[in-house]
């Protein structure tokens, strides 16, 4: 089974400073892994995905995220953050089960931006 | 058009109540899900349907009913329910049930059981 940690479950940042999100995921074939942030009381959206193309994936908001493959890591960064970039993000590797796929989403790190 | 509608926005129902949350998506997609997220936890997954039929109960209690009537939309029927269950229900879908296909979610409906 696919499973993926998420390094820190606080990270605080001052507005206009980098983020950088830590995610470390287990997987024995090649895996499709995900972000997604919620902010309070909301849905999840979807930041970026990778699925075997780029290791370097472009997503919205000004986010990226590295696929390593010899790091077992998917970190997300951000070069300037905002205020509005405060709220949890997930990161989520898809699993294959005998039905098709699950996601396995990761513990979250909440994102505190400090003015 | 990348959204998936979920109604009521909140629910607040007693313990012998019947109610039913309702989801919606327009993007064509072959995959629904229903999730329960209980504060300051990632979703659990609870029923997946593909193709209008139930593919997965994640060994979900019979209090809580889900039902596809269309390709688009997604109801989950609550009965009898206890005050743990109280939590965000999310709605979620995708194009199929590839390992490639992101899923998209609704804003959630936050029901309390008293």
């Amino acid at each position: 089974a696919q499973s993926v940690t998420q390094l820190d479950s606080h990270v605080s940042v001052s507005e206009g400073t980098p983020v950088l999100l830590r995610c470390n995921y287990s997987s024995s074939y090649s895996p499709s892994l995900f972000w997604y942030v919620q902010h309070p009381n909301k849905g999840l959206q979807l930041l970026l995905k990778y699925t075997s193309a780029a290791t370097l994936v472009k997503g919205i908001n000004g986010f990226e995220a590295e696929f390593k493959k010899s790091e077992t890591s998917f970190h997300l960064t951000k070069p300037s953050a905002h205020m509005s970039d405060a709220a949890e993000y997930f990161c989520v590797v898809s699993d294959r089960v005998e039905y098709g796929n699950k996601l396995v989403f990761g513990a979250g790190t909440i994102l505190r931006v400090k003015s | 058009d990348t959204e998936v509608t979920q109604t009521p926005k909140h629910l607040v129902m007693g313990m012998t109540n019947k109610k039913s949350l309702k989801c919606e998506q327009h993007m064509g997609h072959r995959a629904m899900y229903w999730y329960k997220q209980k504060a300051k936890k990632p979703p659990e997954l609870m029923f997946v349907y593909s193709y209008e039929k139930l593919s997965i109960n994640e060994s979900v209690p019979s209090r809580f009913s889900p039902e596809c009537p269309n390709s688009s939309l997604l109801n989950l029927h609550l009965h009898a329910l206890q005050p743990e269950d109280s939590a965000l229900y999310l709605c979620a879908s995708s194009q199929d049930l590839g390992s490639a296909y992101e899923q998209y979610f609704g804003p959630g409906t936050r029901l309390t059981v008293t």
